[in-house]
């Protein structure tokens, strides 16, 4: 099965610094890559994906990078603000078998922005 | 964008009970629903998958027997912890795909559970 690694599990940051977090997976055949932000207690949210067919998609501070050879791909956040710390989840979606997909999640990296 | 709900958010029992967990989409109809699992500072763990009108396919070390789901309609999935025990306590989150096209997974806000 798919195998999802993520570092590093903790960053500190300075105010107005980047984050950048890396994410590697095992299955060649995984195709979406999404990357979720968890806030103490709450759900995860969806705050950028990126589909195998692109190498690079950015969206005004978040940006994510994908390279499928080397089957790695990041979380870069520029700019850094206080309501920028929480968890966060990379995600890559396998073929489970039986006509089914899944999301195998890595292990999280908490984030925090130091004001 | 769509929206899951998920019911009860917080729940507390006692040890041998059973606690039932509704996850429901709001504004979309689900084919396919996905219960999860998160223990304290870490991520979340695949339970099962829950496809409309067929039975759950579990993740390896997941008791079917114990963590009964069912996906009786399209805009609804329960979870049932049969026999709780204090090592169920966790948060339950429930996910959904939004169409049969799609890959992006929505998320309940999740379940807490207490099992004393």
């Amino acid at each position: 099965g798919e195998n999802v690694e993520q570092h590093p599990s903790t960053l500190s940051v300075q105010e107005g610094d980047s984050a950048v977090i890396k994410c590697t997976y095992s299955d060649s055949a995984s195709n979406y890559f999404p990357w979720y932000k968890q806030e103490l207690g709450k759900r995860p949210q969806l705050i950028i994906d990126i589909r195998s067919n692109v190498g690079e998609k950015k969206d005004q501070r978040i940006a994510v990078t994908l390279n499928k050879t080397a089957k790695h791909f990041s979380l870069h956040i520029t700019e850094t603000q206080p309501e920028d710390s929480a968890v966060y989840f990379c995600a890559t979606l396998s073929y489970s078998g039986a006509g089914s997909y899944q999301l195998t999640f890595g292990k999280g990296t908490k984030l925090s922005v130091i004001p | 964008g769509a929206v899951v709900s998920q019911h009860p958010s917080r729940v507390i029992c006692k040890s041998g009970t059973s606690v039932k967990i509704e996850c429901r989409s709001l504004d979309f109809q689900a084919t396919t629903m996905f219960w999860y699992r998160q223990f304290p500072k870490q991520s979340l763990m695949l339970m099962a998958t829950s496809n409309e009108g067929s039975k759950a396919t579990y993740e390896q070390g997941v008791e079917k027997d114990k963590f009964l789901i069912n996906h009786a309609s399209l805009t609804l999935s329960t979870l049932t912890v049969t026999s709780a025990h204090p090592e169920d306590s966790s948060f339950y989150i429930c996910s959904a795909l939004a169409g049969v096209d799609t890959d992006t997974q929505y998320f309940g806000p999740g379940t807490r559970l207490t099992v004393l």
